[in-house]
């Protein structure tokens, strides 16, 4: 399986700023993905990073709130823009490294508290 | 679209004693089928995976999962916990059709007491 780092681990933010949060593996993957879960919630998917190309996202979530970007295979970065309290939660990023079967690993997650 | 229900939000039991974490789901095509962990503090991690073949699965720390067409159900269970089986444990789902997106539950959270 890989091996996946997020930067940063928890971080404190005031109201209307942006924190942009990365995700480094330790080999190149097909797919990247972010997820967001809120406290006490499962995971809600926010967007595939796709490597050379926008990212694609889900229902519910925009781009001009949660611009990726994905450089290469083993990097990818994830902005909170104007941030507010209901953005607090756990971020966290995974890769699919097979082919087949959507298996996917996670990175240990990003806690963000807003203020 | 697929999804995920887990009925009890929160099942806690002694050490030693066996338990079942309920997972059921909605699908119109074939899926596969995840339980991911996750530990106090930690990121998640894939516990098991039902793919194809026996339905029977299993873990190396005691856990195993039946799948169940029928029943659209993929039940995780141990014989005998231990403390460090304290945890949240989500149960995840993906088409096979080849769609990327894992929809996942609103997670177990077992607790295993003294």
């Amino acid at each position: 399986s890989a091996v996946i780092s997020q930067k940063p681990s928890r971080d404190i933010c005031q109201r209307g700023t942006s924190l942009t949060i990365q995700c480094q593996v330790d080999s190149q993957v097909t797919m990247m993905f972010w997820y967001r879960q809120q406290p006490g919630q499962s995971l809600t998917l926010i967007a595939t990073a796709n490597q050379g190309s926008e990212a694609t996202y889900e229902s519910g979530f925009v781009i001009d709130k949660f611009p990726i970007s994905r450089p290469n295979l083993t990097f990818s970065t994830l902005t909170v823009s104007n941030m507010s309290p209901e953005d607090s939660s756990i971020y966290l990023c995974s890769v699919k490294s097979g082919i087949t079967y959507n298996e996917q690993f996670f990175g240990p997650g990003t806690r963000l508290t807003v203020l | 679209a697929q999804s995920v229900t887990q009925l009890d939000s929160q099942v806690p039991v002694f050490e030693e004693a066996p338990v079942e974490l309920r997972c059921n789901y909605s699908s119109s095509v074939s899926v596969y089928l995840f339980w991911y962990v996750q530990y106090p503090n930690q990121g998640l991690q894939l516990l098991l995976k039902y793919l194809s073949g026996s339905t029977l699965v299993k873990s190396i720390n005691g856990f195993e999962a039946e799948f169940n067409k029928s029943q659209t159900s993929f039940h995780l269970r141990k014989p005998s916990v231990h403390i460090s089986d304290t945890a949240e444990y989500f149960c995840a789902v993906s088409d096979m059709g080849g769609s990327e997106k894992l929809v996942f539950g609103k997670g177990t959270k077992l607790t295993v007491n003294p």
